[in-house]
């Protein structure tokens, strides 16, 4: 069985900080691991993933994560946090059959 | 081109009543998934159609929730007849096959099912 756990369900960093969103996540098989950014009112979207390769993944709006297999971790940063950063991020990994297993979420706060 | 829609995007319904929801997945995707948060919990899956069939439908709670793809194009999720515990936001997402790689699934903005 596979499980995503994201630590701190709020981030609250300042505008021009560094951003780093934590994810662990536990899989039988070799990953393929996601994040989603959820804007008020919109859908998921996705901000980057990783399936095989390169290690270091980038993604939109300056966003990028690396993979992590020693430590089983796929942690979300952006060097500089910007107030349209404000969200909530999804982890999430996917199994053999498509299905996404999502974390709890963690909701970032960017303070002027 | 046009993402994945959802309606409603937020039904307000009395404990025992029945609620449609309808998700057009992106044109030509022929996966289509349903997924659901209850409050403050995580994102989880509900099913999986592929095309007209249903691939997997591991995550459905019990026989109150009913999903179809008639036509292998929109899909319906009814819940009949509605718990207090069903609210939630209704996420659907759509993907197209991807063979060999990462199917990367796009989303809808949700559908908020409140129960009273």
């Amino acid at each position: 069985a596979q499980s995503v756990t994201q630590l701190g369900s709020h981030v609250s960093v300042s505008e021009g900080a560094l951003v780093l969103l934590r994810c662990n996540y536990s899989s039988s098989v070799p990953p393929y691991l996601f994040w989603y950014v959820q804007y008020p009112n919109q859908g998921l979207q996705l901000l980057l993933k990783y399936t095989t390769g390169a290690t270091l993944v980038k993604g939109i709006n300056g966003f990028e994560a690396e993979f992590k297999k020693s430590e089983t971790s796929f942690h979300l940063t952006k060097p500089s946090a910007h107030m349209s950063d404000a969200a909530e991020y999804f982890c999430a990994v996917r199994n053999a059959g498509n299905m996404l297993t999502f974390g709890g979420g963690t909701r970032l706060m960017v303070k002027p | 081109e046009a993402g994945v829609t959802q309606f409603p995007s937020h039904s307000v319904i009395e404990k025992g009543q029945t609620v449609t929801l309808r998700c057009d997945p992106i044109s030509g995707h022929d996966n289509l998934y349903w997924y659901r948060r209850v409050m403050g919990k995580e994102i989880k899956f509900l099913l999986h159609f592929v095309k007209e069939s249903k691939q997997d439908e591991s995550g459905m709670p019990n026989n109150r929730f009913l999903a179809e793809r008639t036509g292998g194009t929109y899909s319906t999720l009814k819940v009949q007849p509605a718990e207090l515990e069903d609210s939630g936001v209704y996420f659907c997402a759509s993907s197209q096959a991807q063979p060999g790689g990462a199917n990367v699934l796009t989303f809808g903005a949700g559908s908020r099912l409140t129960v009273l």
